[in-house]
């Protein structure tokens, strides 16, 4: 079976640009959470989407957006962007809501110029 | 305010040494817990978790933790650390209910040959 898929994989964007970033979780998972890692900051979770319902957000300004699709792949968006934005997010799922494992994909690196 | 701690952000052993990795919670209700371990440009993966029952876990790589209410704890131990376990390793809470996870800072383990 297929693990989670992240494309792309490198990204370098201006500031006040805007990023899409897509995520492609493991066959018959239909829970998609999103996550950032920076080296100051650790990681932190973004929000959680189940049936095309965001679930669960965490403390990100308005600027991060999600969506989900009906065949449970998922979508990041990131407008306006600043330096800040600089980081590796990772996209995770898991079969169900609740307290399952979660598969990570290998990740984006955004930069922000 | 729900959190995860490690309070140790580099730890270094020698090869063939016994590891311990400490984690502490702070949550309302008992969390479930997990230890993931992301290496260089891999993936997060999933060691070892907690749900209810025995509080002696065994997972994966030949990695334990110990779930200890009183001290609210969740504790990773290897007996004998090779080579290949450097990297870096975070233990996470999730509260039922909340479908999100809270990772802890992250431990950075160095294996000494």
């Amino acid at each position: 079976k297929a693990g989670v898929t992240q494309t792309p994989r490198y990204l370098i964007k201006t500031r006040g640009q805007q990023v899409t970033l897509s995520c492609s979780p493991i066959s018959g998972h239909r829970s998609v959470s999103w996550y950032q890692q920076t080296p100051g900051q650790g990681l932190q979770f973004l929000f959680e989407y189940f049936s095309e319902t965001q679930r669960n957000k965490g403390n990100f300004p308005g600027r991060f957006s999600g969506r989900q699709f009906s065949n449970s792949r998922s979508e990041m968006n990131v407008s306006t962007l600043e330096l800040g934005d600089s980081a590796l997010y990772l996209c995770a799922s898991s079969p169900d809501l609740g307290p399952n494992e979660q598969f990570f994909g290998p990740g984006t690196r955004l930069t922000v110029l | 305010a729900q959190s995860v701690t490690q309070p140790d952000i580099h730890i270094t052993v020698s090869e063939g040494a016994s590891l311990e990795l400490r984690c502490n919670y702070s949550y309302g209700a008992t969390p479930y817990l997990f230890w993931y371990v992301q290496s260089p440009g891999q993936g997060l993966q999933l060691l070892l978790k907690y749900f209810s029952g025995d509080t002696l876990v065994q997972g994966i790589k030949g990695f334990e933790a110990e779930f200890k209410r009183s001290q609210s704890s969740f504790n990773l131990r290897k007996p004998s650390v090779h080579w290949s376990d450097a990297a870096e390793y975070f233990c996470v809470g999730e509260t039922s209910g909340t479908y999100k996870y809270i990772f802890g800072t992250g431990t950075r383990l160095k294996v000494l040959a």
